[in-house]
């Protein structure tokens, strides 16, 4: 079955850029979204078809999707997109979610 | 405004069933795909059901295929999971989210609804 690995965790100071990865066999081949979740709330869409961004979504997140990996990158963090965030992608007939990435602002 | 709201989570034992509802508002349910996504206490999401607007598709993840079984019934804008054999493994909370068209993206999400499978 497909997988798509994410690093557990990455943190970033207050105004920095944080770079999320997600690696999967030909995923640049497939279309990949990113979702964000707050302790307690349900996910929330912040990326589809590899970059654009649903309406509401700030400019400072952004997104690529190349090769084997798809990366969410977030510029000028704020200590509210503290979260958890994962990609997924589509693949023969299933919805694959990462394994996920803890951000912390520090 | 898009709204989704589950219902019929609870505590049931290990073999037991139970049947999970989604009703929807704010969009034209009939054309979207819906899917369940489901989340273990502190573990990441997991897709679990998928069925496509009409009803005529559906699909599902290995782990709940042949003891899940996801039904919708749009006169009444309201999406089903009847979970069968539920085993401890199930113990999640169970979201149901809307597929934006052509992209496979989950839009919208519900608030989700909690599922324990204990003895």
């Amino acid at each position: 079955s497909y997988e798509l690995t994410q690093p557990p965790s990455v943190s970033v100071s207050p105004g920095q850029t944080a770079s999320i990865t997600c690696s999967g066999d030909k995923l640049g081949d497939k279309y990949a979204c990113w979702y964000q979740q707050k302790p307690g709330q349900s996910p929330v869409l912040v990326i589809y078809q590899d970059s654009k961004r649903p309406s509401g979504i700030p400019e400072r997140f952004s997104a690529s999707n190349s090769g084997n990996t798809a990366t969410l990158t977030i510029s000028g963090t704020q200590a509210m997109d503290e979260a958890d965030y994962y990609c997924q992608a589509w693949d023969s007939s299933t919805y694959v979610f990462g394994t996920g990435t803890r951000v912390t602002v520090l | 405004e898009v709204h989704l709201l589950e219902s019929g989570g609870g505590l049931v034992q290990p073999g037991e069933s139970l049947r999970l509802s989604c009703a929807a508002s704010g969009f034209t349910f009939s054309s979207y795909v819906m899917s369940w996504v489901r989340q273990a206490p502190g573990k990441g999401l997991e897709w679990v059901s998928g069925i496509s607007g009409s009803g005529a598709s559906t699909y599902y993840a290995d782990s709940v295929k042949g003891r899940f079984t996801i039904s919708r019934d749009n006169s009444k804008n309201t999406l089903y999971l009847q979970m069968n054999s539920l085993r401890a493994e199930d113990t999640a909370v169970y979201y149901c989210a809307n597929v934006m068209t052509g992209s496979r993206a989950f839009d919208y999400w519900g608030q989700g609804t909690l599922v324990t499978v204990a003895s």
